[in-house]
């Protein structure tokens, strides 16, 4: 199986900061990775697909980048409705595993 | 409205059975592949199980797999998953999604969730 490291597992931030979550893969994905963001009580929402595209409806302020193993989640400002957990997700294979996830807090 | 909306959740004794379903709207489901993603109380996101559109390939996670079995009715734009050898590490909301591509892909639509609590 391929194993997701995210890091860090929190972090504390404050509005307007700019902040870069991590994710590392086992083995090389290609560019077969997405973003998650989960608010208490809620399901997941996607945020980013393969690595790096912005999917419909979310805000710009959101970015990924990374290939092969490495990989970054960038909030260029972060707004108050953007604290929340956040995790990757490798689909190199249909055997999907999740990154253990990143909860954003407020500073 | 595109949407899926999961039911059957509940409290099962250790070793009892479950059957999770999921109703899609608001897309032609019959197109897209589907999963369960599961997630403990104040844990992350554990991945169950995939269907391919017409149903004829499935895959399990390790930790389910010989236990669970999921399913899919296009018909009735309905997905499933029967769950047999409840354990209480089985305890999680459990989220249907749908894949947004072919060929596996990042899951672009999620249900609300169903909680299931196995516990004598």
């Amino acid at each position: 199986d391929i194993q997701m490291t995210q890091s860090p597992s929190t972090l504390s931030a404050s509005v307007g900061d700019r902040v870069t979550i991590t994710c590392r893969a086992s083995q090389t994905i290609t560019n077969w990775l997405a973003w998650y963001q989960q608010k208490p009580g809620k399901a997941p929402r996607l945020l980013i697909y393969k690595a790096s595209n912005l999917e419909s409806g979310v805000p710009s302020r959101f970015s990924g980048s990374g290939s092969g193993t490495e990989f970054t989640l960038t909030i260029s400002s972060l707004q108050p409705d953007d604290f929340a957990s956040y995790y990757c997700q490798q689909y190199n294979r249909y055997f999907v595993t999740f990154g253990q996830g990143t909860k954003l807090e407020i500073k | 409205e595109v949407q899926l909306v999961e039911s059957g959740g509940g409290l099962v004794q250790p070793g009892g059975s479950l059957r999770l379903s999921c109703a899609a709207s608001g897309f032609t489901f019959s197109t897209f592949e589907m999963n369960w993603v599961r997630q403990a109380p104040g844990k992350g996101l554990e991945w169950v199980s995939y269907i391919s559109r017409s149903g004829t390939t499935i895959y399990y996670g390790d930790s389910v797999k010989g236990r669970f079995t999921i399913s899919r009715d296009n018909a009735k734009n309905s997905l499933y998953l029967q769950m047999n050898g409840l354990r209480a590490e089985d305890t999680a909301v459990y989220y249907c999604a749908r894949a947004r591509g072919l060929g596996g892909d990042a899951f672009d639509i999620w249900g609300q969730g169903t909680m299931v609590t196995v516990s004598s």
